[in-house]
């Protein structure tokens, strides 16, 4: 059964610095997104990417988040400049259609900030 | 109601036994509601999405329905058994924004 894959699975890193986060969605879906979830805090939304541009992002995905799909098959989010706020788990999922279809998620990137 | 709502937190449920719990959402500007299947160490797997008022989706021993007017979801597991145990999260979307809102989650655990 295809499924989406991230990578790492857990990454540390010191603040200030970039990291980028690895997804490869499944093959045929055409939507992209990026969720986080702080430790004891609900999922939260960042961005959903289609047709290889942003088609929604929240408040919390500021200039310091970017998405990319640079080779038709990865999808990554690159936080440029890590705060210890961004210590999180960051899921990344994949739809066939926008809203009314299931979104297939990935195990998940556990980001550490020291 | 300006949030997803989830309740109970947390369900501590006799194996054999059926239960249900709550989502709570804003009923305006409704677009879609999906429910999901968090077991520890995974990913959440889609279990539901639905549009309409009066939706009732179900598969295998879990089911669900909707009401989009008062704003509410329920989810029914049915004779639980211990690979029920997880966290089952709801998400709304609106049709102002394509963005899915969250609720906490309803923590499930089977006691065998």
């Amino acid at each position: 059964e295809p499924e989406v894959t991230q990578t790492p699975s857990h990454q540390v890193t010191q603040m200030g610095q970039e990291v980028i986060l690895r997804c490869v969605p499944i093959s045929n879906h055409l939507y992209f997104y990026w969720y986080r979830q702080i430790l004891g805090q609900k999922v939260e939304f960042l961005v959903s990417f289609y047709n290889n541009e942003i088609s929604e992002k929240s408040e919390i995905f500021d200039d310091q988040f970017s998405v990319e799909r640079p080779d038709g098959s990865n999808f990554t989010l690159k936080i440029r400049s890590t705060k210890l706020e961004d210590s999180a788990m960051y899921f990344c999922a994949s739809s066939a259609v926008l809203v009314t279809y299931e979104q297939y998620f990935g195990p998940g990137t556990r980001l550490t900030v020291t | 109601i300006l949030n997803v709502e989830q309740s109970p937190q947390s369900l501590h449920v006799q194996e054999g036994d059926s239960t249900n719990f709550t989502c709570s959402f804003p009923s305006s500007n409704f677009y879609a509601l999906h429910w999901y299947r968090w077991e520890t160490a995974k990913s959440p797997e889609a279990l539901f999405v639905m549009t309409l008022n009066g939706d009732e989706k179900k598969k295998g021993r879990i089911s669900a329905t909707l009401n989009t007017k008062e704003g509410y979801s329920y989810l029914y597991i049915k004779g639980s058994q211990p690979e029920d145990s997880a966290t089952y999260l709801c998400a709304r979307y609106m049709d102002s924004n394509y963005q899915l809102i969250w609720g906490a989650g309803t923590k499930l655990i089977i006691k065998p």
